[in-house]
């Protein structure tokens, strides 16, 4: 069974910072490129970037480069998502969500984590 | 950046109706590249459709998707209780972003 599970709400303060995870099994991790999605309170999703773990290669959406970074580690089969300086207009749910078999390197996602919702309020 | 426009933004419609949705994109999307997602109030977004008009593992057949170039639609041919929820569009084919999603609730 393919499962995403993702680390614990957090809250923090302006400026700092901040990496959630997300754990994968019951999939081969290294094979499917794996993704970010934000989702603002009451607002649609946002595609922030997604990552191919079997060499971290990594394509960020435009409006997220430079303002966070993907990673993995493929020894223990988990994605992450950080900030190095939180802003209170961060504040959201963020999911992890696997991509589908399809033939680009960009395609829909099938399974998707529970969302981890980060709050950042002084 | 390709722009998705959903419309409408919330739609009222009884249990058994037709429900249509749209999504306009700002440039044109090759139909190959294109999703659409269901997603529950405390849930993940769940994909419904990919490649425009395929639907995913799953899926029922009242739902169903079509379109291509700047136009896209996901139809509901009779609404059952479970289908009030919030739709997203996706494309896929250069980076990747959504609509903002349409609401479909009950009259």
């Amino acid at each position: 069974e393919v499962q995403l599970v993702q680390s614990g709400a957090e809250v923090k303060k302006p400026g700092e910072s901040l990496k959630i995870s997300c754990k994968v099994s019951g999939y081969s991790f290294t094979n499917y490129w794996i993704g970010w999605v934000r989702q603002m309170p009451g607002k649609g999703l946002e595609w922030m970037g997604i990552i191919y773990p079997r060499d971290s290669d990594i394509r960020y959406s435009p409006s997220f480069q430079g303002q966070v970074t993907i990673s993995a580690d493929k020894s223990i089969t988990t994605a992450y998502l950080q900030w190095n300086s939180l802003r209170a207009s961060d504040t959201a749910m963020y999911y992890c969500a696997k991509q589908a078999p399809c033939s680009d390197e960009i395609c829909p996602f099938d399974y998707w984590g529970q969302g981890t919702l980060v709050t950042v309020s002084s | 950046e390709i722009v998705l426009t959903q419309s409408p933004g919330t739609l009222s419609l009884s249990p058994g109706e037709r429900a249509t949705l749209s999504c306009r994109a700002s440039q044109s999307v090759s139909g190959i590249y294109f999703a659409w997602y269901q997603q529950k109030p405390g849930q993940a977004p769940r994909l419904l459709v990919y490649g425009a008009s395929n639907r995913a593992t799953g899926i029922p057949d009242r739902f169903s998707g079509s379109g291509s170039g700047t136009d896209f639609t996901l139809t509901i041919s009779r609404l059952e209780p479970e289908d009030f929820a919030v739709y997203h569009c996706h494309q896929y084919g250069r980076s990747g972003t959504f609509g903002q999603g349409t609401k479909v609730e009950i009259k």
